[in-house]
């Protein structure tokens, strides 16, 4: 099992609609986890940080986290095609001195017009 | 706040040269950066973590003596691609934690290196 899992994907969404995109993790002691979004050649923006169980909202994004399921998402209202991302989930292993992160394999996102 | 750059951008050198790539955190004190890698529809991979003037942990099959990595201050880390070959051409990125405590890795725009 893969510590961080996401549906690759293609998510096809039509423009204005709201996407929702999934992640579940399998280490029961994480605390911090993250939205990134990557665009095509380019590298991973932050879109939110959650760290409570519930939802946090954000301009048109919500988080939503769930330890009991190990379950976090991203929904992403009035969807737009600049949208049109790889999504990366990304779930922080805390490990002697420091911390990193395990990315997902990210979901890619496709707006369409 | 939380602005990492990366310098160079994209560089292009010849088998058996070496390159360094330099990452800045601009507006925020470092506690430590990280680098990944990534090839083309592939997820980031970590290579290495290292704090201000720390040697740096390096991930389990990532050579040390090929990417060196120099942490000299808070605000900089640079890594160094020794004697590259065309296999080592990827996009490298890095990131940085420390702003207001968190644990947030911020990610600079990384750093497409292509060795001929």
């Amino acid at each position: 099992q893969k510590e961080v899992e996401q549906n690759s994907g293609p998510l096809s969404v039509p423009e204005g609609a709201i996407a929702s995109l999934n992640c579940t993790y399998s280490d029961r002691v994480s605390q911090s986890f993250f939205w990134y979004r990557q665009y095509s050649g380019k590298s991973p923006e932050l879109i939110m940080s959650i760290y409570s169980n519930g939802d946090k909202e954000d301009g048109r994004f919500t988080a939503q986290l769930n330890k009991a399921s190990q379950y976090v998402s991203l929904l992403i209202r009035d969807s737009q095609p600049s949208d049109s991302a790889t999504y990366l989930c990304a779930v922080n292993r805390y490990g002697g001195a420091t911390n990193k992160l395990i990315f997902g394999t990210g979901t890619l996102l496709a707006v369409q017009p | 706040g939380a602005v990492v750059s990366q310098h160079p951008s994209r560089v292009i050198c010849k088998s058996g040269t070496s390159v360094k790539i330099e990452c800045r955190s601009l507006d925020f004190q470092a506690t430590t950066m990280f680098w990944y890698r990534q090839f083309p529809k592939q997820s980031l991979m970590l290579m290495a973590t290292s704090n201000e003037g720390s040697k740096a942990t390096y991930e389990q099959g990532v050579e040390k003596d090929k990417f060196l990595i120099n942490h000299a201050s808070l605000t900089l880390s640079t890594l160094t691609v020794t004697s590259a070959h065309p296999e080592d051409s990827s996009f490298y990125i890095c990131s940085a934690t420390g702003l207001q405590g968190t644990d947030t890795q911020y990610f600079g725009p990384g750093t497409r290196l292509t060795v001929l």
